[in-house]
């Protein structure tokens, strides 16, 4: 399969900063990029879809100014909390499709702690 | 809206025995049925899949079914070993939209 790389893997960071994690496609052209948002023992839930060169589209409920979603390259797209507070720390997940594949390809993974 | 319901939700085998995994989806438009596996602090990653138009589909250890009238699929692990614990997710996906199982924690005893 793919290679999607995610960084950084963990981020400790103080209530109002932002943040900026980085989801790379390594292998081949993400036309298309996911940030999902996982809580402790639940399931994937999407925040945004990105394609590369226009603005994201987001799921309901996810507030975009908050969450900031660039997809400025074919291999890499940018998701920046702003003013991160304690109820932002959770695992986020990027996953990327594109090129030859059908199927996207997860990234390792975020894990955030806002302090 | 449309969901995916995966069951059950914690799932303890012995070492050597099946174990089985069962989903069943909403949107009767899904054509993509991946399965992942998800290890603490980990990333999902994809260790089958199926597409619509195929029953069944087994890759050494690892086999999934489809039944499209009944929209339930399911992941079959044979002779389960230790490091086949973690979580397992199903999804149904069409076009880029993809729904996620909740999720199955399969503990696997030594």
């Amino acid at each position: 399969g793919a290679v999607v790389s995610q960084h950084p893997s963990r981020v400790i960071c103080k209530s109002g900063t932002s943040v900026k994690i980085e989801c790379r496609s390594l292998d081949f052209q993400a036309t298309t990029m996911f940030w999902y948002r996982q809580f402790p023992k639940q399931s994937l839930m999407l925040m945004a879809t990105s394609n590369e060169g226009s603005k994201a589209t987001y799921e309901q409920g996810v507030e975009k100014d908050k969450f900031l979603i660039n997809h400025a390259s074919l291999t890499l797209s940018t998701l920046t909390v702003a003013s991160a507070h304690p109820e932002d720390s959770s695992f986020y997940i990027c996953s990327a499709l594109g090129g030859q594949w059908t199927e996207a390809f997860f990234g390792q993974g975020t894990r955030l702690t806002v302090v | 809206g449309e969901n995916v319901e995966q069951h059950p939700s914690t799932l303890s085998v012995q070492e050597g025995d099946s174990a089985v995994i069962k989903c069943t989806y909403s949107d009767s438009a899904s054509n993509y049925f991946p399965w992942y596996k998800q290890e603490l602090g980990k990333g999902p990653q994809l260790i089958i899949d199926i597409r619509s138009n195929v029953g069944e589909k087994k890759d050494q250890r690892i086999a999934v079914t489809l039944n499209k009238t009944a929209k339930h699929f399911s992941l079959h692990i044979t002779e389960t070993q230790p490091e086949d614990s973690a979580v397992y997710f199903c999804a149904a996906s069409y076009g880029f939209k993809t729904i996620f199982g909740a999720g199955t924690r399969l503990f696997v005893k030594a």
